[in-house]
């Protein structure tokens, strides 16, 4: 199974604020990532597919690189809707593997 | 639009199964861009997958789980559905559904679980 290692596993920051999520991949997955996004008590929102590729309707603020092991999530100037928990998840192969998520939180 | 809807009881004694069904609308279960997921969440952890199916029936499952789960799909119905056996506290959970989008047609590429259940409270307790 590949297992998907997520850091940090919370952050602090302030609106306005650039945030960067890492995710890690145990072998190589091309560009099959997806990340989402996560508030308390709703399902994951799907931000971001295929590494880079912004879902529809998503704010451009959000965007994705990487490819092989190494991806990241950038939130480039925080919003305070955009406080949520944030989930890499692989799809290159089965069995499909997230991450452990990252909470980003109010400083 | 596509949209998903979980249903099933809340409560199950340990020792039972636990089954889920959820129900497509706004499109159809047996589309090729499709497999349909699905995934739990314990209270206060992260998310897991727990397996996978194509409308013909393919399947695929999480290894941790794979002894205990079935899923199926009923194409006429637009639904596919969840079985969970010998469940204890460690399967409470909230259980959600969600579309997963693939083609292999000209080649892979992944679109992600872009529409996914609102997701249901399962209690494991006697």
């Amino acid at each position: 199974d590949i297992q998907m290692t997520q850091s940090p596993s919370s952050v602090s920051a302030s609106v306005g604020d650039r945030v960067t999520i890492t995710c890690r991949a145990s072998q190589g997955i091309s560009s099959w990532l997806a990340w989402y996004q996560q508030k308390p008590g709703k399902a994951p929102k799907l931000l971001i597919y295929a590494a880079s590729s912004l879902q529809s309707g998503v704010p451009s603020r959000f965007s994705g690189s990487g490819s092989g092991t190494d991806f990241t999530l950038t939130i480039s100037s925080l919003q305070p809707e955009d406080f949520a928990t944030y989930y890499c998840q692989q799809a290159n192969s089965f069995p499909v593997t997230f991450g452990g998520g990252t909470k980003v939180e109010i400083k | 639009q596509l949209q998903l809807q979980e249903s099933g009881p809340g409560l199950v004694k340990p020792s039972e199964t636990l089954s889920l069904t959820c129900t497509v609308s706004g499109g159809s279960i047996s589309s090729s861009s499709y497999y349909w997921g699905w995934i739990r969440q314990p209270p206060g952890k992260g998310l897991e997958w727990i397996g996978s199916i194509y409308y013909s029936g393919s399947t695929y499952y999480n290894p941790s789980l794979k002894s205990r789960v079935t899923i199926s799909v009923d194409t006429s119905k637009n639904q596919f559905s969840l079985k969970l056996s010998s469940v204890t506290a460690a399967d409470t959970a909230v259980y959600y559904c969600a579309s997963d989008g693939r083609t292999w047609v000209p080649q892979y590429y992944y679109y992600g679980m872009d529409v996914w259940g609102q997701g249901t409270t399962v209690t494991v307790s006697s």
